[in-house]
């Protein structure tokens, strides 16, 4: 078993609307969480990250953690076109970050 | 370009050849990071640096492949006699630790594919 699982979709919702996305884990170690979006042919890039639980918000893009269930989200709102990407979750152990652990990612297209 | 860059960007080679990657992370970076991914799915870890001192590497590194920072700035990942199922994006990723955010930021990665 993987320590941590994610749903590879894809998941196709119409612009505007909410996507939502989550990831679910093993280590109760693991301290921060981060969201990673991935376009095609490119290398991740960082949207979010949370230190243990809680929610964390950045414009469009809603984070949570919740340490107690090993189940963390990423919410994003008023979907556009622009969207469409795969989105890792990834979590590592400590305060250095160090070497990450991502999930499989979810593939989101948001159709016109 | 003042990111992460990787170099080649495409290899196709034949089982059994040694190929090496290079990767020049963002200047200042203390920290690089080698991760491989296949299609479908995340990223796996395989090593990191801290300056030149490779401070852990995983068990999916196995003896045919090598790391190296000699200088603590570029770095060369080197698989020899290649597989198929070493057919893979190899990325490459820095990091400046300073304080508890330590984002890693990746480069476009390598492709490999071995006939």
């Amino acid at each position: 078993q993987k320590e941590v699982e994610q749903d590879p979709g894809p998941l196709s919702v119409p612009e505007g609307a909410i996507v939502s996305l989550n990831c679910t884990y093993s280590n109760s170690a693991f301290q921060y969480f981060m969201w990673y979006r991935q376009y095609s042919r490119k290398g991740p890039e960082l949207l979010m990250y949370t230190y243990s639980s809680g929610n964390k918000e950045d414009g469009r893009f809603t984070a949570q953690v919740d340490k107690s269930s090993k189940y963390i989200s990423l919410f994003i709102r008023d979907s556009q076109p622009s969207d469409s990407a795969t989105y890792l979750c990834a979590m590592s152990v400590g305060d250095s970050w160090g070497k990450l652990q991502f999930g499989a990612g979810t593939q989101v297209v948001v159709t016109p | 370009d003042t990111g992460v860059s990787q170099d080649p960007r495409h290899k196709i080679t034949k089982r059994g050849q040694n190929v090496t990657f290079r990767c020049d992370p963002i200047s200042e970076h203390n920290r690089l990071y080698w991760y491989r991914q296949t299609l479908g799915q995340g990223p796996e870890f395989l090593t990191y640096f801290q300056n030149e001192a490779q401070l852990e590497k995983s068990r999916l590194l196995s003896d045919r492949f090598s790391a190296e920072r000699p200088k603590g700035s570029f770095s060369t990942l080197e698989i020899q006699r290649t597989e198929q199922g070493d057919s893979a994006m190899y990325l490459c990723a820095s990091s400046l630790s300073v304080g508890r955010v330590h984002e890693q930021f990746f480069g476009p990665g390598t492709r490999l594919t071995v006939l």
